[in-house]
């Protein structure tokens, strides 16, 4: 069955530094997205992607913040200078078109420590 | 901001007893999923209700969505140890490139 890969698992970074968090989205899909989850809080909207661009991002996803669909199969999200606030896991997801559109499938994610 | 609101947030219950949890909004979404969350891992997708008053069975799990698209429950009939999990709805606008809105899940104990 087709799923959605993230890599890396876990991420170690110093504050400060830039992080990049890819994904391999499901070979058909057309949509693509970040969301992230605080430890012991709900899973977050960060950023759609469509058509090679930003579709909708929330108030999170400020400008430390970037996507880019470098090549036909990877998703990529930048965390340009790391804080502290940004540990969290991310996951990355995917959906189809036509009736598969509401059903996101989502990644393992990356588990991001800033220090 | 839409919300979604899931209760209980915690339930411990016994094997082989029956259980619901709830979504609820006060707003109206186009679709709603249900996902089953493990500890340090990602949301697995276990249902999408689009139609107001659909109801959808996934062997022991019944889902059904509300007629006015703002309310979800989930039904588990003779929980068994392997259902304890985190419990996730998540909201969909129409349009598959929108945002879908998580409650904070219901942490569900099936005590053998």
């Amino acid at each position: 069955e087709p799923e959605v890969t993230q890599t890396p698992s876990h991420q170690v970074t110093q504050m400060g530094q830039e992080v990049i968090l890819r994904c391999v989205p499901i070979s058909n899909h057309l949509y693509f997205y970040w969301y992230r989850q605080i430890l012991g809080q709900k899973v977050e909207f960060l950023v759609s992607f469509y058509n090679n661009e930003i579709s909708e991002k929330s108030e999170i996803f400020d400008d430390q913040f970037s996507v880019e669909r470098p090549d036909g199969s990877n998703f990529t999200l930048k965390i340009r200078s790391t804080k502290l606030e940004d540990s969290a896991m991310y996951f990355c997801a995917s959906s189809g078109w036509g009736s598969e559109q509401e059903t996101q499938y989502f990644g393992p994610g990356t588990r991001l420590l800033v220090l | 901001t839409q919300l979604l609101e899931q209760s209980p947030q915690f339930l411990s219950i016994q094997e082989g007893e029956n259980l619901t949890v709830y979504c609820n909004s006060s707003s109206v979404f186009s679709s709603l999923q249900w996902y089953r969350q493990e500890p340090g891992e990602g949301p697995v997708l276990l249902v999408t209700v689009v139609t107001g008053g659909e109801v959808k069975k996934l062997k022991r799990l019944t889902f059904q969505f509300g007629d006015a698209r703002k309310d979800s429950s989930l039904h588990i009939t003779a929980a068994q140890p392997g259902d304890t999990g985190l419990y996730l709805c998540a909201g969909g606008n129409s349009g598959g490139y929108q945002k879908v809105t998580f409650g904070i899940g219901t942490k569900l104990q099936v005590i053998p």
